[in-house]
This record gives structure tokens, C-alpha cells and sequence, in this order.
């Protein structure tokens, strides 16, 4: 059964700095992986997809990577901001279902 | 506005009531999911659904009902056989393009027995 892990749960930072988040997966056949950010409260909103065939994708100062082989993926955010601070979410999709398999998360919070 | 909506935001349920939760999606999209979210658990799977009038169990169905009579919505009820439903509901649908599917969620429902 995949199994999708996000190190740390939480992560405090100073605005500006330039950070990395964490996705592991343990199958790595999967067809795509999408990044998610939740502020407290809310639902989710979609940040970036990668297909499996692509290495990242980048929208703004985020920039997703994806190494199928070793089972990761990284979310990296420049010039961090407080308007960052929410909780990011990792999805793997496997196969022809539509099911996505969720990581528990990492708590941001970028200090002013 | 393109979207999926969740109603209502807030709900609160009496002991042996069943409630149910609306989502609707003006996506056209061919999936659509509801999720649990509880506190250091993550997102967890109730049901599912890749076409209309069919739906599959996800991993944690019991106690929970769904309907697909139209593309566009996917209720979900919570019945009294579900001894623990205070949690933040979550609905999404999804497109397929090529092997990939994007998901798109709902701003959720935060149901509360009370």
C-alpha cells in the first residue's frame, strides 16, 4: 500500500530565508504528485502538479521536484514570506484510480 | 466562478441524527471524493466516485452514505452509526489528462455533535 510521509510536521523560519519541504513515497510508480497548501480552516488549494515523466515544475518562487526513483519530492519556496505560513500537503496518484494518497502535511510558519 | 462548493461551512449534529453535506462542482469533472481531516491524521478516504450512479468505498466508509445522481454533486451523509463524525469535512473533484489527475477541493464543512 503507498505510503506518503512529509519530515517535519512543523517548521519555523525568518522571512526571507529560502526553505525546502519534504515528500517521501514508498511506491514509486506513480503517475503524478500534486502540492497542496491549507491555511487553518480551509480547504485546500492546489500549488503545482508534476507528472511523472517531468523532474519540476515552478510557479512563482515555488518550484516542485520530483525523483521517482528514490521515491521523492521537494517543494521549494524562495524569499519566504508571512503570507506563507499555512500547512503544505503532498499527493501521489497511482495507476488508473482516481485516488490520491495524502502525507500528513508540514505546518509552516514564517516569522516576521 | 469555476469551483466546488461545500455547504454548510458549520453544522452541528444531535446524538443519533444523520445529516448530510452538500458539494457541488461546476468543473465538469468526472470524479469527485469526500475526505475526513482530524487533527495529526491527515486526509482520510470515505468515499469515492469516477462516473454517476456508481461509487466506491474508500477506507473509512463506515457510518457515512453518498449519492452520484448528477455529475455535478456528491452529498454525503453521516448516519448514527457513526460514533465519531466530529471532524472537517472535505469534498473534491478531479479531471483526468492523459495518466494524470488534478484534484480540486471544496473550502470544507466542520460538522460538531453536539
Amino acid at each position: 500500500k503507498q505510503e506518503v510521509t512529509q519530515i517535519p510536521a512543523a517548521l519555523s523560519v525568518p522571512e526571507g530565508e529560502n526553505l525546502v519541504l519534504n515528500c517521501s513515497f514508498t511506491d514509486s510508480a506513480i503517475y503524478n504528485l500534486q502540492w497542496f497548501r491549507q491555511d487553518p480552516g480551509k480547504g485546500l488549494t492546489s500549488l503545482l502538479l508534476i507528472q511523472s515523466s517531468q523532474r519540476e515544475q515552478t510557479s512563482g518562487r515555488l518550484n516542485a521536484s520530483l525523483d521517482k526513483s528514490s521515491g521523492r519530492s521537494t517543494l521549494y519556496i524562495a524569499a519566504s514570506q508571512p503570507g506563507d505560513s499555512a500547512t503544505y500537503l503532498c499527493a501521489v496518484n497511482i495507476g488508473w484510480s482516481y485516488q490520491l494518497t495524502f502525507g500528513k502535511g508540514t505546518k509552516l510558519s514564517v516569522i516576521p | 466562478d469555476g469551483g466546488i462548493t461545500q455547504s454548510p461551512k458549520y453544522l452541528f449534529r444531535k446524538e443519533g441524527q444523520n445529516v448530510t453535506l452538500s458539494c457541488e462542482q461546476n468543473l465538469n469533472h468526472d470524479a469527485m471524493y469526500w475526505y475526513r481531516q482530524d487533527p495529526g491524521q491527515g486526509l482520510r478516504l470515505i468515499y469515492y466516485s469516477q462516473i454517476v450512479n456508481d461509487f466506491q468505498k474508500g477506507d473509512i466508509a463506515e457510518g457515512y452514505s453518498v449519492s452520484r445522481e448528477k455529475k455535478e454533486s456528491f452529498p454525503l451523509t453521516v448516519t448514527s452509526a457513526q460514533k465519531n463524525p466530529t471532524a472537517f469535512y472535505l469534498c473534491a473533484s478531479s479531471f483526468r489528462d492523459g495518466l494524470n489527475t488534478e484534484a480540486f477541493f471544496g473550502q470544507g464543512t466542520r460538522l460538531t455533535v453536539v
